[in-house]
């Protein structure tokens, strides 16, 4: 059990800039989450896949967002046109016996 | 729908004292409960969880949780509190009829244990 593993760990950029993430997660776990996390929050849930099929997908991912998992293996995250409330920590996790195993997450900072 | 609540921003302790985070919840069938563990700029970490059985469940360093079905809490637990266990601890559900395995979390209780 290698973990999840997130990149990057930080990211700054400027407002209508795109921005892109990256998750790889525990091998041999076919389901991948992506959820939002700000401050004095809890972290809210943004997508999910099976394999490489998005299955759900929250209201809180405007057009400006997109996810993609191509292979079933790695998952990436995109924001187009990134906003100041884009800033947030985001997280990825994966799905083994019974519960979410976490990365260490991307904070994104939109100046 | 599902929800969680986590009544306290914040509990303070005194290293050595017992220690509680309460959590209730909200789900349209059988629950899945889980407590993990926040660190500064870090992802969450697993402390435990209740799937089935018994419903006092031990978990990492020392926690606990019971699940109360009446009550609808899962309140976590430890005999004696460290300083290290100073964190960011939240709560979470799953629908245990759901296949989605989207997991629910409460907005996080600050925990502080003073020496």
């Amino acid at each position: 059990d290698t973990g999840v593993s997130q990149d990057p760990r930080h990211k700054i950029t400027k407002r209508g800039q795109n921005v892109t993430f990256r998750c790889d997660p525990i091998s041999e776990h076919n389901r991948l989450y992506w959820y939002r996390q700000t401050l004095g929050q809890g972290p809210e849930f943004l997508t999910y896949f099976q394999n490489e099929a998005q299955l759900e997908k929250s209201r809180l991912l405007s057009d400006r967002f997109s996810a993609e998992r191509p292979k079933g293996s790695f998952s990436t995250l995109e924001i187009q046109r990134t906003e100041q409330g884009d800033s947030a920590m985001y997280l990825c996790a994966s799905l083994g016996s019974h519960r979410l195993h976490f990365g260490n997450g991307t904070r994104l900072t939109v100046t | 729908a599902q929800s969680v609540a986590q009544p306290e921003d914040q509990v303070n302790v005194a290293e050595g004292n017992p220690l509680t985070v309460k959590c209730t919840y909200s789900v349209s069938g059988n629950p899945y409960l889980f407590w993990y563990v926040q660190y500064p700029n870090r992802g969450l970490q697993f402390l435990l969880k209740y799937i089935t059985g018994d419903n006092l469940v031990k978990g990492s360093y020392g926690f606990e949780a019971e699940f109360n079905k009446s009550q609808t809490s899962f309140h976590l637990k430890k005999p004696s509190a460290l300083v290290s266990d100073s964190a960011l601890y939240f709560c979470a559900v799953r629908d245990r009829g759901s296949t989605l395995g989207r997991l629910y979390f409460g907005r996080g209780t600050q925990l502080t244990v003073w020496p």
